[in-house]
């Protein structure tokens, strides 16, 4: 079965960092884009940054703008998206979500999803 | 750039609900949609506009014409009741993926 589990969520302070990590099992992860997307409460699906299969290649939204880091370690099966300099609209559920397809973008499956709060 | 949805959608029990979703770029791009039920992850239930994964069940389907894509669910049940999201990608400039911002489906 492919799964994907997200963790590393929790409450950190305004300015502060986050390690955010996803295991994926059930198929090769090495041979899949992988993405970050985030829900504020209450609020739609905001896609954050991609990553393609060996990590050469990255995106990232514009509102990251050099706070966040994503990367991945295909020998553990892990993906990661290091957050920094941490603001209270990052609040958010943070998914994990596989990119079937190498000539589109989409997602299937979505991890459960790790929740980020940042406040003082 | 931006995909538009109604925010909501209401139908009773066994009545056909379509939501649609739309965007400039829809002619050029695929769209993506995903199923979210409250307190869930959210579930791809159609992709490329009109292919449906394995285990969505045939009520689910898609279709695009222009710069709008449909959802249509037949026979609709109780257990439909979620938001539904459209999803593409923008790449007239830099990559950028861009969901709609969702549609609640009430089932009365």
């Amino acid at each position: 079965e492919v799964e994907l589990v997200e963790s590393g969520g929790g409450l950190v302070q305004p300015g502060g960092s986050l390690r955010l990590s996803c295991a994926a099992s059930g198929f090769t992860f090495s041979n899949f884009w992988m993405h970050w997307v985030r829900q504020a409460p209450g609020k739609g699906l905001v896609w954050v940054a991609r990553i393609n299969s060996d990590g050469s290649r990255i995106n990232y939204a514009d509102f990251v703008k050099g706070r966040f880091t994503i990367s991945r370690d295909n020998a553990k099966n892990t993906l990661s998206l290091q957050m920094s300099s941490l603001r209270a609209e990052d609040t958010a559920v943070y998914y994990c979500a596989r990119d079937p397809d190498t000539t589109s973008t989409w997602f299937d499956p979505w991890g459960q999803g790790t929740l980020v709060t940042v406040s003082s | 750039y931006e995909l538009t949805q109604s925010p909501s959608v209401s139908v009773s029990p066994g009545q056909t609900a379509r939501i649609t979703c739309s965007g400039d770029t829809l002619p050029k791009q695929y769209a993506y949609w995903y199923q979210q039920k409250a307190g869930q992850a959210p579930v791809l239930v159609i992709y490329q506009d009109s292919e449906r994964p394995s285990g969505i069940p045939e009520r689910f389907s898609g279709s695009s014409s222009g710069t709008t894509v449909t959802l249509t669910i037949s026979r609709v049940q109780a257990e439909d009741e979620a938001d539904y999201y459209c999803q593409s990608i923008d790449t007239s400039g830099t990559f950028h993926v861009v969901f709609g911002g969702g549609t609640t489906l009430t089932v009365l």
